[in-house]
């Protein structure tokens, strides 16, 4: 069974510096990928989504994360933190074939002024 | 266009009590899925419909747990009775087709007493 995994239930960052959220899959085959964000008192919202087209892939609100294969990782990244980015957010992956999304425990991120 | 939506936002009941979540899809959607967030843990997949159908309900936890989708619109997931392990976060999702991103709604906080 494929599994994710998020390192560090909590990271905590300045505003301005670099987000890094980790995400690292367990698949024999190159799955879909997706870095969804909940903020608080909403829903999932999907922030972005690998399928193979582009190893770098871009999101919204400035996100980004990389498939690489050789680490079995896809980690989202952004520049520059900003107050509104604190959220939790969830690393995601579904095998071509099944519809299941199978989540990791997700990563609370907040920003310190 | 509306998203998903889901009522109640919350609920308290009693153990032993039951409860029915309704979820509503994006118009024209005819995947639907739910999933649950136990306090602390991942959030798991329950169940999919295609349409009215039930294409994979791998995840529903015991045979306390119903889910309908009569007609292929609107779903609810009727949980009797209701046991203190049930408390979580009750998450519906849609998708237009079996490769389009899942669209999440809002969830149902249920708490079991």
């Amino acid at each position: 069974a494929q599994s994710v995994t998020q390192l560090g239930s909590h990271v905590s960052v300045s505003e301005g510096a670099l987000v890094l959220l980790r995400c690292n899959y367990s698949s024999s085959v190159p799955p879909y990928l997706f870095w969804y964000v909940q903020y608080p008192n909403q829903g999932l919202q999907l922030l972005l989504k690998y399928t193979s087209a582009a190893t770098l892939v871009k999101g919204i609100n400035g996100f980004e994360a990389e498939f690489k294969k050789s680490e079995t990782s896809f980690h989202l990244t952004k520049p520059s933190a900003h107050m509104s980015d604190a959220a939790e957010y969830f690393c995601a992956v579904r095998r071509d074939g099944n519809e299941k999304l199978t989540f990791g425990t997700g990563t609370r991120l907040t920003i310190i002024p | 266009e509306a998203g998903v939506t889901q009522f109640p936002s919350h609920s308290v009941i009693e153990k032993g009590q039951t409860v029915t979540l309704r979820c509503d899809p994006i118009s024209g959607h005819d995947n639907l899925y739910w999933y649950r967030r136990v306090m602390g843990k991942e959030i798991k997949f329950l169940l999919h419909f295609v349409k009215e159908s039930k294409q994979d309900e791998s995840g529903m936890p015991n045979n306390r747990f119903l889910a309908e989708r009569t007609g292929g619109t609107y779903s609810t997931l009727k949980v009797q009775p209701a046991e203190l392990e049930d408390s979580g976060v009750y998450f519906c999702a849609s998708s237009s087709s079996s490769n389009q991103p899942q669209h999440f709604g809002d969830g149902t906080r249920l708490s079991i007493l």
